[in-house]
């Protein structure tokens, strides 16, 4: 079965701290596709990042950064010098390859960054 | 380019009542999903589309769930009789499959949905 955990229901954190959100999945494929996603009070889920199983480097866009390593099924992000806008629900989501689309969301991880 | 759009936002209905709510998916993308989205929950899948067809609706609740995405592109979700457990919010989004072994999905605003 597939299964994405996002133990951090919430987060909060001063504006200028560095945060790091956890995402442990499991899965039996051995191809599969990590995600995070963003949800502002909007509702509208915002692609971040997508991760190839295949694929271990970590990578860094910005502010945004995400470690990925297979050994213990975790996908972390971190996100350096919070900023207020960066309050949101993340959430992060597990895509087998070859299947139906369907993604795998965790229960997300509510962060706020208070000024 | 436009997103997905998705009406209405918000519904408000008594149990027992019909809705229905609408996607107009991304230009183009030949795959759109309908989610469901319960408060503190990621989203799951509740029924995808490919073009016309309902490739994978094992999680849409048939008793009082039916969609339907005619001429393969805007869909329409209706729930008939609601209940109130059915009290979420409804999150459409939109892929352009078969060019890769990934795509990412892009999602609409949601409609949240309040059964009194």
């Amino acid at each position: 079965a597939q299964k994405v955990t996002q133990a951090q229901t919430e987060i909060s954190v001063v504006e200028k701290e560095d945060v790091t959100l956890d995402c442990v999945y499991e899965t039996r494929d051995t191809t599969y596709y990590l995600f995070w996603y963003k949800q502002p009070p909007s509702g509208e889920l915002v692609f971040l990042i997508r991760r190839n199983s295949f694929d271990e480097q970590n990578e860094i866009s910005g502010r945004y950064s995400w470690n990925f390593q297979k050994s213990t099924s975790s996908f972390n992000f971190t996100i350096t010098a919070s900023q207020v806008v960066d309050s949101a629900v993340y959430f992060c989501a597990l895509k087998s390859h070859g299947n139906t689309g369907k993604l795998i969301f965790g229960q997300g991880t509510t962060l706020q960054v208070k000024p | 380019e436009a997103g997905v759009v998705q009406s209405p936002r918000y519904k408000i209905i008594e149990k027992k009542q019909p809705v229905a709510f609408w996607c107009n998916p991304i230009s183009g993308h030949n795959t759109l999903y309908w989610y469901l989205q319960n408060l503190g929950q990621g989203p799951e899948l509740l029924i995808r589309y490919e073009n016309e067809e309902a490739v994978d609706d094992s999680q849409l609740p048939k008793d009082r769930f039916s969609a339907e995405r005619l001429k393969g592109v805007d869909s329409t979700l209706k729930i008939q009789p609601a209940e109130l457990g059915d009290s979420a919010v409804y999150l459409c989004a939109s892929s352009l499959e078969g060019r890769g072994p990934y795509n990412e999905q892009f999602f609409g605003p949601g409609t949240r949905l309040t059964v009194l």
